[in-house]
């Protein structure tokens, strides 16, 4: 089945320093990929569309300069949070579909900390 | 506004129980409904979807458009099931992107 991979898991940092999480579809090609965010005991919420070669389109409400996304290959998008704060700190899921009308498939997420 | 509600945060009962949990919908077109499961430690991963209309693990959900509601049913609960379970809704609006609820906890007791 396809398979997503998301990478680190986990991450522990300073505040003011940037994040890059990594989002890989490992058995196919993906040109679209989304971006989630979850707060202890609530739902996903989406932030951002990862668009191979375009732009992402981000969610109402979430700061484009603060969560940089890079979708350079059919494979591969990249969520990075700029100068983290400990407001940031949540878990970050990313999915991806084999196609338009396909289900998601989903990653592990990696659990972000900012002291 | 597209919206997905789920009103249980928690549901807890018996092995061998039936359970419903509960999905509602607000969708101004024609709705595209799925189930996900996340087990405890593991991926969010999907469990079923409504124009499948098959049973896994022996659960079933039926989408209902006069009541907008999807709601997942099981006859008999067992321990294996206990775990965060969440409805989404798909938006056509472009780019297959999801809406979900904010999932119910299916707890099962032996």
């Amino acid at each position: 089945g396809a398979v997503v991979s998301q990478h680190p898991s986990r991450v522990i940092c300073k505040s003011g320093t940037s994040v890059k999480i990594e989002c890989r579809s490992l058995d196919f090609q993906a040109t679209t990929m989304f971006w989630y965010r979850q707060f202890p005991k609530q739902s996903l919420m989406l932030m951002a569309t990862s668009n191979e070669g375009s732009k992402a389109t981000y969610e109402q409400g979430v700061e484009k300069d603060k969560f940089l996304i890079n979708h350079a290959s059919l494979t591969l998008s990249t969520l990075t949070v700029t100068s983290a704060h400990p407001e940031d700190s949540s878990f970050y899921i990313c999915s991806a579909g084999v196609g338009e009308y396909q289900p998601q498939h989903f990653g592990d997420g990696t659990r972000l900390s900012i002291l | 506004a597209q919206r997905v509600t789920q009103p249980e945060k928690l549901l807890s009962v018996f092995k061998g129980a039936p359970v419903e949990l509960k999905c509602n919908y607000s969708y101004s077109g024609s709705p595209e409904l799925f189930w996900y499961v996340q087990y405890s430690r593991q991926r969010l991963q999907l469990l079923l979807r409504h124009i499948s209309r098959e049973s896994i693990k022996g659960f079933t959900a039926d989408l209902n458009k006069g009541e907008t509601s999807f709601h997942l049913k099981k006859p008999f609960a067992q321990e294996e099931d206990s775990a965060m379970y969440y409805c989404a809704l798909r938006d056509s609006g472009g780019y297959n992107k999801l809406i979900f609820g904010a999932g119910t906890r299916l707890a099962v007791h032996p």
